[in-house]
């Protein structure tokens, strides 16, 4: 039950697009089409941004897409806004459990 | 609307128990598997435990099992984690999550913190 890999940081000017990776293995993120990505400003809980690798909830805005190769899955923020700027996890399923990334945090320059 | 609550947390002694509850409404609860998740201060998102919508299927993340307990009351629309033997490193903010989508989790409650100090 290692934590998946994500870099500590990412940043972007408005407008610009931001990608984060996230790193498993081939138990958790190479098994599984069932990785999902949260936001979490602070003091707040996280907030579901994009389940199942590539699908958006309804009221998450389409500048969030996911994708994923191998044991590597990826989220990009596009058209990046003031808001943006959060700590950003993905999690995946494990077979039996689940586990989260170490999180990012976004800066919006 | 889906709403979490949860409730329970304080300030607890090394070794000591604690049991935290998440009100649930606004959904079908007995259909839906629940989970824990913990947030140590400053520090990234730790899946805990999860259980399935009639109680039959549990899971423990290693560093709980043997001293954690998940349960839910169907009945009264609460999921409960009774946390027993705690340590300093259990000391975070619980969540409790609905997994109302595939492997991830679309509701979230405000989170209870739980401190663990002498």
């Amino acid at each position: 039950q290692s934590a998946l890999t994500q870099p500590p940081s990412a940043s972007g000017s408005p407008g610009q697009s931001v990608t984060i990776s996230c790193t498993g293995t081939s138990s958790d993120v190479g098994a599984y089409n069932y990785v999902s990505w949260y936001q979490q400003h602070p003091g707040k809980a996280p907030k579901l941004m994009i389940y199942e690798v590539t699908k958006r909830p309804s009221g998450v805005p389409d500048r969030f897409s996911g994708s994923k190769s191998g044991n590597t899955a990826s989220l990009t923020v596009s058209g990046l806004q003031a808001e943006d700027e959060a700590d950003y996890y993905c999690s995946s399923y494990a077979g039996g459990t689940n586990v989260f990334g170490t999180g990012t945090k976004v800066t919006v320059l | 609307e889906v709403q979490l609550v949860e409730s329970g947390g304080g300030l607890v002694q090394p070794g000591g128990s604690l049991r935290l509850s998440c009100a649930a409404s606004g959904f079908t609860f007995s259909s839906t598997w629940m989970h824990w998740v913990r947030q140590a201060p400053g520090k990234g998102l730790v899946w805990v435990s999860h259980i399935k919508g009639d109680g039959s299927n549990t899971q423990y993340a290693d560093s709980v099992k043997g001293r954690f307990t998940i349960s839910r009351d169907n009945a009264k629309n609460t999921l409960y984690l009774q946390m027993n033997s705690l340590r300093a490193e259990d000391m975070a903010v619980y969540y409790c999550a609905r997994a109302g989508v595939v492997g991830g989790f679309d509701y979230w409650g405000q989170g209870t913190l739980v401190i663990v100090s002498s």
